[in-house]
């Protein structure tokens, strides 16, 4: 079975600096799919960033960039420009290609606050 | 992205009483649907998965006959929380999954149940 571990349950970044938040993962699997979801007060899931095993290539999403290291198994979250909305609950996750087993892992979370 | 409904956003029940929940996707058909429970400050843990017309997928540790899952068509997916208790009281999140036009889940915003 797949684990998903975050090892940081709660970072401070101040507004307009930058933050990583760490991921690592276990698997047998050669291809899968890694996520970023936050969750914000109102508890909505929301995708930030997917990453697919098979490209070398790391995602990016507008201030959203992943360091996706798929020998060592790590999928780390760098947030850019931090903003005070970017302040919330986030969650790494892996999923196994399309098919029965589409569920997601999810890890325990990071806890991310924005200071002013 | 697609939306996914839930109802009601919060209930709140008598010890001994069922409670039911609603899933829709809104504007896709979900082939599969996955049903969610999230304990405050903790991640979220998969309780089950359905399939339109089958049977749903429990997670070992999920009693079946306590929380029951139907999936009768392609948009909606209920979730029947049994003779109710104080322990079952939680947040739970429902997320559907449409590997023809979209290949990532899409959550719904949550219910939460609250056993008196």
């Amino acid at each position: 079975a797949q684990t998903v571990t975050q090892s940081q349950p709660e970072m401070s970044v101040q507004e307009a600096e930058t933050v990583t938040l760490s991921c690592t993962y276990d698997t047998s699997e050669s291809d899968y799919y890694l996520f970023w979801y936050k969750q914000p007060p109102s508890r909505q899931m929301i995708l930030v960033i997917r990453q697919e095993a098979y490209k070398q290539q790391n995602a990016t999403e507008n201030r959203f960039s992943v360091n996706f290291q798929k020998a060592a198994k790590s999928f780390s979250l760098k947030i850019s420009d931090s903003q005070l909305g970017d302040a919330a609950m986030y969650f790494c996750a892996y999923r196994s290609p399309s098919g029965t087993a589409s569920k997601l892992t999810f890890g325990t979370g990071t806890r991310l606050q924005v200071t002013l | 992205g697609a939306v996914v409904s839930q109802h009601p956003s919060w209930v709140i029940c008598k010890s001994g009483t069922s409670v039911k929940i609603e899933c829709r996707s809104l504007d896709f058909q979900a082939t599969t649907m996955f049903w969610y429970r999230q304990f405050p400050k903790q991640s979220l843990m998969l309780m089950a998965t359905s399939n339109e017309g089958s049977k749903a997928t429990y997670e070992q540790g999920v009693e079946k006959d306590k929380f029951l899952i139907n999936h009768a068509s392609l948009t909606l997916s209920t979730l029947t929380v049994t003779s109710a208790h104080p322990e079952d009281s939680s947040f739970y999140i429902c997320s559907a999954f449409s590997g023809r036009t979209h290949n990532e889940q899409f959550f719904g915003p949550g219910t939460r149940l609250t056993v008196l």
